[in-house]
């Protein structure tokens, strides 16, 4: 059954990238697409983008002009970059796997909270 | 982008109970709709995938119906580990979620 693992600075200063890596374990990244979905402290969920195998991807057109979602399968991981973040940003982030492009998220992580704080 | 609505936001019922939470996207979505159970501190867990279709393992009391822009969760027989958070999800133009219902112990 796979797995999915977030890791990156749980503090991120206003004005600066938030980085976090998803590494995949019990099956390969290079099948189905992978995605990034946040959820703000008591709020809802909102998805940010996805990265296929392939190198393709497709982000939220709110937060398209500061993401990029990148993949690396020789180690199994993909990787969320948003820049130029506030205090808004400030969110549990997770990844997902996303079987088919119609399909839902069927294999979570557990969530990292990413706070945005000078 | 295809706003997704909810309702109600919370909703209140007893162990035993049938329960029903509406969602309904702005435009045509066919049945490109998925509900996921949330329970707090956790990841939210897909419960139904196009619709109508059961994900794997999950209880067979969890029911989705519904198309084009209407859509229903039922819960038949409400179980002590059903009080959670619902989302609906529509995968139809990229992706977006409702608010989420806050199902409680009455």
């Amino acid at each position: 059954q796979v797995q999915l693992q977030e890791s990156g600075p749980g503090l991120v200063k206003p004005s600066e990238t938030l980085s976090l890596t998803c590494t995949v374990s019990g099956g390969s990244i290079n099948i189905y697409c992978w995605s990034w979905i946040r959820q703000p402290p008591g709020k809802g969920l909102e998805w940010i983008g996805y990265v296929c195998y392939s190198g393709s991807s497709s982000y939220n057109s709110s937060l398209k002009s500061r993401v990029t979602i990148s993949v690396d399968t020789s180690k199994n991981q993909f990787s969320l970059k948003l820049n130029s973040v506030t205090a808004a940003d400030t969110a549990v982030y997770y990844c997902a796997r996303l079987t088919t492009a119609t399909a839902g998220f069927d294999s979570w992580g557990q969530g990292t909270l990413v706070t945005v704080s000078s | 982008d295809i706003q997704m609505t909810q309702s109600p936001s919370s909703l209140s019922a007893s162990v035993g109970d049938r329960v029903t939470i509406s969602c309904r996207a702005s435009q045509y979505i066919s049945n490109y709709l998925n509900w996921y159970q949330q329970k707090p501190g956790k990841a939210p867990k897909l419960l139904i995938h196009a619709a109508s279709n059961l994900q794997s393992g999950v209880p067979s009391r969890f029911s989705g119906s519904g198309s084009g822009t209407d859509f229903t969760l039922t819960i038949n027989s409400l179980q002590p580990e059903d009080f959670a958070t619902y989302f609906c999800q529509q995968s139809h133009s990229l992706y977006t979620f409702g608010r989420g219902t806050e199902l409680q112990i009455k």
